[in-house]
């Protein structure tokens, strides 16, 4: 069965750059889920999507932004690189507010 | 506001044996329940769900949990532990109150097998 695509998987950055990634949702998902894991820590909800719209916030900082495409993709786009924004980054997709599947993240590193 | 307890940061059993894996909750509205396994550089797989109805649930791998209302509890079980278990496993809530959909994650616990 298809799964929760995310690119990239591994992304290293020094300071103050920017990044985006990338996430592609099962098929015939129409919702989106980021959520941010530090270093030895659970999952943290940042943000979702539902039928391209936003759906609820969390902890996502001010210099994140996000946005589900035509096609259900979504991206994070990430300014201004802290340190502590070195995490594992995880997308899941689910059909409304059916059970969430996981991608497999994006490991960013900020230098 | 939704959270979620796993009271042990590790727990170690013998191959063979039944294990044991603890959550408990807390919910303003209903809980909708759920377990995930995370394997070292690998994303959360879903395990199993509590939504309504029997208290036990099956799930994939012979996991299964049981729902308690009255101790707002959510184990995760399983009769006879495998070492191809051995991973990182979180327990997550979702409330039917509020409308938000997100999940709010347990700090997990780090199953080990010993063969």
């Amino acid at each position: 069965a298809a799964g929760v695509i995310q690119s990239p998987r591994h992304l290293i950055k020094e300071k103050r750059e920017t990044a985006t990634l990338k996430c592609y949702p099962i098929p015939r998902h129409d919702t989106v889920y980021w959520y941010q894991q530090g270093p030895g820590q659970d999952p943290q909800f940042l943000i979702s999507f539902y039928e391209k719209m936003q759906s609820d916030k969390g902890s996502i900082p001010d210099r994140f932004s996000a946005q589900q495409f035509s096609d259900y993709h979504s991206e994070l786009n990430m300014s201004s690189l802290e340190l502590g924004d070195s995490a594992l980054y995880f997308c899941a997709s689910s059909l409304a507010i059916d059970t969430q599947y996981f991608g497999p993240g994006t490991r960013l590193t900020v230098l | 506001a939704q959270s979620v307890a796993q009271p042990e940061d590790q727990v170690n059993v013998a191959e063979g044996n039944p294990l044991t894996v603890k959550c408990t909750y807390s919910v303003s509205g209903n809980p909708y329940l759920f377990w995930y396994v995370q394997y070292p550089n690998r994303g959360l797989q879903f395990l199993l769900k509590y939504i309504t109805g029997d208290n036990l649930v099956k799930g994939s791998y012979g996991f299964e949990a049981e729902f308690n209302k009255s101790q707002t509890s959510f184990h995760l079980k399983k009769p006879s532990a495998l070492v191809s278990d051995s991973a990182l496993y979180f327990c997550a809530v979702r409330d039917d109150k509020g409308g938000a959909n997100n999940l709010f994650f347990g700090t997990g616990t780090r199953l080990t097998v010993i063969p």
